[in-house]
């Protein structure tokens, strides 16, 4: 079955400091691979996603992520975080349909 | 953005009752989801369309009923509502492309349902 995790439940990050955010995937062949953001409050918004070709791929609100076949893995990577970025984050995968891991928030300290 | 409306945005409604909320779409996708966002529980999916008349259920689909009449609308109804189903509902909708695996999701607002 197709499965998405996501082991980091909390991580609290210094404005300024480099973020990084874990997602592996399960799943028969590679999937569509997305991040999404959800502020509080808000809906989701789709931050990039993944098809095939370049492992890196680059997204909206300077976020990228890199693709690793062999580790089965989407991570997505932020060089510099700003408050604003404090929020819920979504790996997602897409075969038949979309399979959601159970989120990462991310509180940004001043 | 993606044309996606999800209304009611909030309801309060009584233990008992039958309630339906309704998602619409302009953009003309195959699929239509509805799931339901819990502390701790992140999104999980109640039922799926893939088409007109085409329902699947997903993995939280006890107490919930869909319809999908036409391509635009798909109503999602709790068709006896417990305390338990107080939750934000998201409605998404994606496309298919290549060998049929599905798109990236739009989302809707979110309705938040609280049953007394």
């Amino acid at each position: 079955a197709q499965s998405v995790t996501q082991p980091d439940i909390h991580i609290t990050v210094s404005e300024g400091a480099s973020l990084e955010l874990r997602c592996n995937y399960s799943y028969g062949a590679t999937p569509y691979l997305f991040w999404y953001v959800q502020s509080p409050g808000q809906g989701l918004q789709l931050l990039l996603k993944y098809f095939s070709g370049d492992t890196l791929v680059q997204g909206i609100k300077g976020f990228e992520a890199e693709f690793k076949r062999s580790q089965s893995s989407f991570n997505l990577r932020k060089p510099s975080v700003h408050w604003s970025d404090a929020a819920e984050y979504f790996c997602v995968a897409a075969g038949n349909k979309l399979t959601f891991g159970g989120g990462t928030r991310v509180l940004v300290k001043p | 953005d993606a044309g996606i409306t999800q209304s009611p945005r909030h309801k309060v409604t009584e233990t008992g009752t039958p309630v339906t909320l309704r998602c619409h779409q302009t953009e003309n996708h195959r699929y239509m989801y509805w799931y339901r966002q819990d502390p701790g529980h992140g999104l999980r999916l109640i039922h799926y369309s893939y088409g007109v008349k085409d329902t699947d259920k997903g993995e939280v689909s006890d107490g919930y009923s869909v319809s999908r009449s036409k391509t635009e609308d798909f109503l999602l109804t709790l068709e006896s509502a417990t305390s338990s189903q107080t939750s934000v509902y998201f409605c998404a909708i994606s496309n298919t492309q290549g060998g049929g695996d599905v798109t990236e999701a739009f989302f809707g607002q979110g309705t938040r349902l609280t049953v007394v």
